[in-house]
């Protein structure tokens, strides 16, 4: 099975700066890589799929990016709801797998 | 809008069965691939089965093969998970997902707010 493996664990930052979220596959997943956007006690939320590409709705300060084994989610200025947990996973074959997850917080 | 509402959760021995229902609406129901995906308590997300358009595609995780069942009615838009020989680990919410395709692509776009499962004796 591929293994999903995010840094940092968690990620301190402030409201208004950058922030990069870094996922790393065990073996090459080409570019079949989602990240998703978890809040506390809400439904989680589909923000990337195939490495880049924004699903509907997301705003444009969620990018993503990588192939291969290596993948990042960049939130270009972290807005106040942004504070929560990411999770990347893979679709490159059965079974489908989530990595750790990366939670962002107000530092 | 999309609306998954998942029900049938509950506190059940190690061992007994449960059915776990999931009501869509707000899109076309046999438009799409259907999921369960589940979270355990502290832990991360775990896909559990997928199931295509028309029941003629079905995959589980190795931890649920040949315990669990998922199923579709597409006349009443619903999606089940029938658990049986439930252990201790299956605690967790269960997530009702939508594919975003009408085949099992494994992008999982729309989530349901989850029912929780509690397997303890």
């Amino acid at each position: 099975e591929i293994v999903l493996t995010q840094s940092p664990a968690t990620l301190s930052l402030s409201p208004g700066e950058r922030a990069t979220l870094s996922c790393r596959a065990s073996q090459s997943i080409s570019n079949n890589l989602a990240w998703y956007q978890h809040k506390p006690g809400r439904a989680p939320r589909l923000l990337i799929y195939d490495a880049s590409n924004r699903a509907t709705g997301i705003p444009a300060r969620f990018s993503g990016r990588g192939s291969g084994t290596d993948f990042t989610l960049t939130i270009s200025s972290l807005e106040p709801e942004d504070f929560v947990v990411y999770y990347c996973q893979h679709r490159y074959n059965w079974p489908p797998h989530f990595g750790g997850g990366t939670k962002v917080e107000i530092k | 809008e999309v609306q998954l509402v998942e029900s049938g959760g509950g506190l059940v021995q190690p061992g007994r069965s449960l059915r776990l229902s999931c009501a869509a609406s707000g899109f076309t129901f046999d438009d799409y691939a259907m999921h369960w995906v589940r979270q355990a308590p502290g832990k991360g997300l775990e896909w559990v089965s997928g199931i295509n358009w028309n029941s003629g595609s079905i995959d589980y995780a190795a931890s649920v093969k040949g315990r669990f069942t998922i199923s579709r009615d597409n006349a009443k838009n619903s999606l089940y998970l029938q658990m049986n020989s439930l252990r201790v680990e299956d605690t967790a919410l269960y997530h009702c997902v939508t594919d975003n395709q009408i085949s099992t692509s494994w992008i999982f776009e729309s989530w349901g707010q989850g029912t929780l499962v509690i397997v303890s004796s």
